[in-house]
């Protein structure tokens, strides 16, 4: 079985400063991670994901990822953060090298951006 | 592509009428998944399908939900009878083995 804690259901920002979201899985297989980005009244995005090989992985919109298996964790990070940024963020885990592709979400976490 | 299509985008119907949402997926998609999304209970994994079979349907709430998948371009999810806490957006995304998904952009459903 597969679960997802996002750290924080609401984290603020200033412009120009660092995002950091977090976000701890339970996997009892190696896992799939996923991170999506949700703008209001819209679906879901896909941002990056991590399946094999380089454990930093890199997304759109400058965004980028880092799998700490002892940690487990994968956190998302930006080096400077845009007002285009605000939106919700969701981390999601599935089993890696199945057939069951099945995504578990966390809770999200809403990004607001200041000026 | 267009991506995958919902339809409708907003649906509001009275307590008790039948609901019929619809889906169609990204061609070559072998993957298609149906999620509830709330403020309470965030996204939650209602059924999906492979290759036009259901494989797991675990988080469908009740018998009032059914799904089908009658080929590979056209999901529906039903409601009969609609209940007000079934009031939710409700997603669609389809998928290709780990690429990840690709949502539509949601049904929001009101029941009053």
């Amino acid at each position: 079985a597969q679960s997802v804690t996002q750290l924080g259901s609401h984290v603020s920002v200033s412009e120009g400063a660092l995002v950091l979201l977090r976000c701890n899985y339970s996997s009892s297989v190696p896992p799939y991670l996923f991170w999506y980005v949700q703008y209001p009244n819209q679906g879901l995005q896909l941002l990056l994901k991590y399946t094999t090989g380089a454990t930093l992985v890199k997304g759109i919109n400058g965004f980028e990822a880092e799998f700490k298996k002892s940690e487990t964790s994968f956190h998302l990070t930006k080096p400077s953060a845009h007002m285009s940024d605000a939106a919700e963020y969701f981390c999601a885990v599935s089993p890696g090298g199945g057939s069951n592709y099945k995504l578990t979400f966390g809770k999200g976490t809403l990004l607001t951006v200041n000026p | 592509d267009a991506g995958v299509i919902q339809s409708p985008r907003h649906e509001v119907t009275e307590m008790g009428q039948e609901v019929t949402l619809r889906c169609k997926p990204i061609s070559g998609h072998d993957y298609l998944f149906w999620y509830r999304q709330t403020m309470m209970r965030g996204l939650e994994l209602l059924i999906y399908f492979n290759n036009n079979v259901p494989i797991d349907d675990s988080g469908m709430p009740e018998d009032r939900f059914s799904a089908k998948m009658p080929n590979a371009s056209f999901s529906t999810l039903k409601i009969q009878p609609s209940e007000p806490r079934d009031s939710a957006v409700y997603f669609c995304a389809s998928s290709l083995s780990t690429s990840g998904y690709t949502f539509g952009s949601g049904t929001r459903l009101t029941v009053v």
